[in-house]
């Protein structure tokens, strides 16, 4: 399994709040996703990154925001979470070198906005 | 329109049996395409990627199929065990892009009965 990191697994917190998942990574790569997933459905790519200071908007819309200042650290952020929030919330890597750009999960991180 | 078509929607068999799932892509241009297996509540794990001039690459009790002429391809689980209970998500990656875009398909719910 790769080294992709994602923090909390779970969080359940109440509507308005303000939230940032975590994800962190530890094989050096350069690229990095965040995708969306909800139950039944394909994952969603809302952000993705090149390098430190880089950030792009995917193809599905999303209120949140990221922010790369270290290679590892790809944190995303809501700043005001809603009901539609609700979802899977899956990081990703890949370098720019190997085999097929491949990109590596993390375990993602279940949100439930009440 | 890139798209990512996966059948059956879900599957049930019994442990020991074998089983195949299908996928049509409409991607282009083609790269390479993977096919990953999603356990309930984590992220994806890759199983096998092939490009335009593979036809079969098997993984283990897992042997993928690519007809990239007919832009269709099969992954064949042998020999199912209770473990294979999982969604198994056909991901198809095009050249047109650095970032190494993804498509992804909704999955194949496959359960494995003992």
């Amino acid at each position: 399994e790769a080294d992709i990191y994602q923090t909390p697994r779970y969080l359940v917190i109440g509507t308005g709040k303000k939230i940032t998942l975590e994800c962190s990574q530890t094989m050096g790569h350069d690229k990095m996703y965040w995708y969306q997933q909800d139950p039944g459905m394909e994952l969603h790519l809302i952000h993705y990154s090149y390098g430190v200071n880089s950030t792009e908007k995917g193809d599905l819309s999303s209120e949140s925001t990221v922010s790369r200042i270290r290679t590892e650290h790809f944190p995303l952020t809501l700043e005001s979470a809603r009901p539609s929030h609700t979802s899977q919330y899956l990081c990703a890597s890949a370098g720019t070198s190997g085999s097929y750009n491949e990109q590596f999960f993390g375990p993602g991180t279940r949100l439930t906005v009440l | 329109k890139n798209q990512v078509e996966q059948s059956p929607q879900s599957l049930i068999i019994l442990e020991g049996k074998n089983c195949t799932l299908q996928c049509n892509y409409t991607v282009s241009p083609f790269s390479n395409l993977r096919w990953y297996k999603q356990d309930t509540g984590r992220g994806p794990v890759s199983l096998t990627i092939m490009t335009f001039s593979e036809n079969t690459k098997s993984n283990g009790r897992y042997t993928a199929t690519l007809d990239a002429d007919t832009k269709q391809s099969s992954l064949h689980i042998t020999a199912s065990q209770l473990s294979d209970s999982a969604s198994y998500i056909c991901v198809v990656s095009d050249r047109g892009s650095t970032l190494g875009r993804l498509y992804f398909g909704r999955g194949t719910q496959l359960t494995v009965w003992p």
